[in-house]
Order: C-alpha cells, then sequence, then structure tokens
C-alpha cells in the first residue's frame, strides 16, 4: 500500500509570491492534515479536511488556505509569501482509528 | 490551550543502553497519544501509540506508558542500535476521529556505537 504522496518535494520561491502544494492521502483515507515544521516552531497543525470539507484549523494567518477534492487528494496554498514561510509542509492522513501517517514533505525556501 | 512538554531535548547513549523520553500534556481530555520518529531529510514516521484506555504498550524494543493522573506519558527504547539516532516526537489528541495533534518539541537522540 502506498503511503502519503507529497509533491513537489523541494521548491524555491520569492517573497510576495504564492505557492500550491499538493497531497495524495493512503488509499482508501479520506481524511487529510496538513503541518508546518520549522526549526524554531517545531510541527504546527494547519487544518484538517473530511470529505472535502475543512474541520479544524490552526492559528496561521489567512494566506494559509487548503482544498480537499472528491478524491481525497488535497492541496495547500500560501500567497503573498514571507521569509518566514520556509518552512517543511507536511501532509498526514488517517483512518477512522486515527493512526495518523505523514508524508516526507515539500520543502519551501522563500528568498 | 493544549500543550505538550518533551524532556529531554538532546539525549545520547551508547549502543546496547536504554533510552527514555518523557513528555507531559496539559489537557486532561487528551486520549490518543502517539511518537513519531523523523529522520533527517524525511517525514515523520509512527513508531508507536497508545489510547488513554491503556497504560502501557510494547512492541519489540519499543514501549510507550501512560500516566492518565499524572497527565504523562513516556517512550521506552531497549537495547539502542545505532540506527535509532533520530529526532523523536512525541504527541497528543484531545478529540477522537481528527488529524490534528499537538506535538512536544523533539528530542534528538544520538546512540554511539
Amino acid at each position: 500500500k502506498a503511503g502519503v504522496t507529497q509533491t513537489p518535494r523541494y521548491l524555491i520561491k520569492t517573497r510576495g509570491q504564492q505557492v500550491t502544494l499538493s497531497c495524495s492521502p493512503i488509499s482508501g483515507h479520506r481524511s487529510v492534515s496538513w503541518y508546518q515544521q520549522t526549526p524554531g516552531q517545531g510541527l504546527q497543525f494547519l487544518f484538517e479536511y473530511f470529505s472535502e470539507t475543512q474541520r479544524n484549523k490552526g492559528n496561521f494567518p489567512g494566506r494559509f488556505s487548503g482544498r480537499q477534492f472528491s478524491n481525497s487528494r488535497s492541496e495547500m496554498n500560501v500567497s503573498t509569501l514571507e521569509l518566514g514561510d520556509s518552512a517543511l509542509y507536511l501532509c498526514a492522513s488517517w483512518d477512522s482509528g486515527n493512526t495518523i501517517y505523514f508524508g516526507e514533505g515539500s520543502w519551501l525556501t522563500v528568498v | 490551550g493544549e500543550n505538550v512538554e518533551q524532556h529531554p531535548s538532546t539525549l545520547s547513549v551508547q549502543e546496547g543502553d536504554s533510552a527514555v523520553i518523557k513528555c507531559t500534556y496539559s489537557d486532561s481530555a487528551s486520549n490518543y497519544f502517539p511518537w513519531y520518529k523523523q529522520e533527517l531529510g524525511k517525514g515523520p514516521q509512527l513508531i508507536i501509540d497508545i489510547r488513554s484506555n491503556v497504560g502501557e504498550k510494547k512492541d519489540q524494543r519499543i514501549a510507550v506508558t501512560l500516566n492518565k493522573t499524572a497527565k504523562h506519558f513516556s517512550l521506552h527504547i531497549t537495547e539502542t542500535q545505532p540506527e535509532d539516532s533520530a529526532v523523536y516526537f512525541c504527541a497528543a489528541s484531545v478529540m477522537s476521529n481528527t488529524g490534528k495533534l499537538i506535538f512536544g518539541q523533539g528530542t534528538t537522540l544520538q546512540v554511539k556505537p
């Protein structure tokens, strides 16, 4: 069974640009959550989706948004990028048993 | 809000020794406690988890204990090997059926051969 797949793995953007990251959950998982990981703040919850609906949202500005499609795939978008948005963005999927599995992440560098 | 404290931040042991990492959570409603191992350049990998109705769980060289009264849970790794070297994160969830986890700050474990 394939794990959580995230694309792209690495990307570099310029301040003010926007970025879209993609996530394909484990087959059969209908829920997806997103996290930001930085050396200073650690792992922080961004938001989660179930059946195309956002269920929970973390304490991040409105520049961070996401969506989920009918096939459970998810995207997150960050607009008007700031240097502080440089981070590893992790997607996780989970099943009804609440076991949460993470992907390898997308490394975003903002210059 | 919910908070998870993790100690120590770094831990160095000799190969074959045991390693213990401790976490404390603030919200007594927390009911799910996973542990993740993260190697350099990779995403967190689930290594073991425990739910609030269980006091202890073991999987080969790894065990987790939970003390709900003290709001404290620990990861125990026995017979450590160099490949156990990584960053370990504890986490807690206050809701059922959710992908929202509150993470500890992480422990960098170094196993010296």
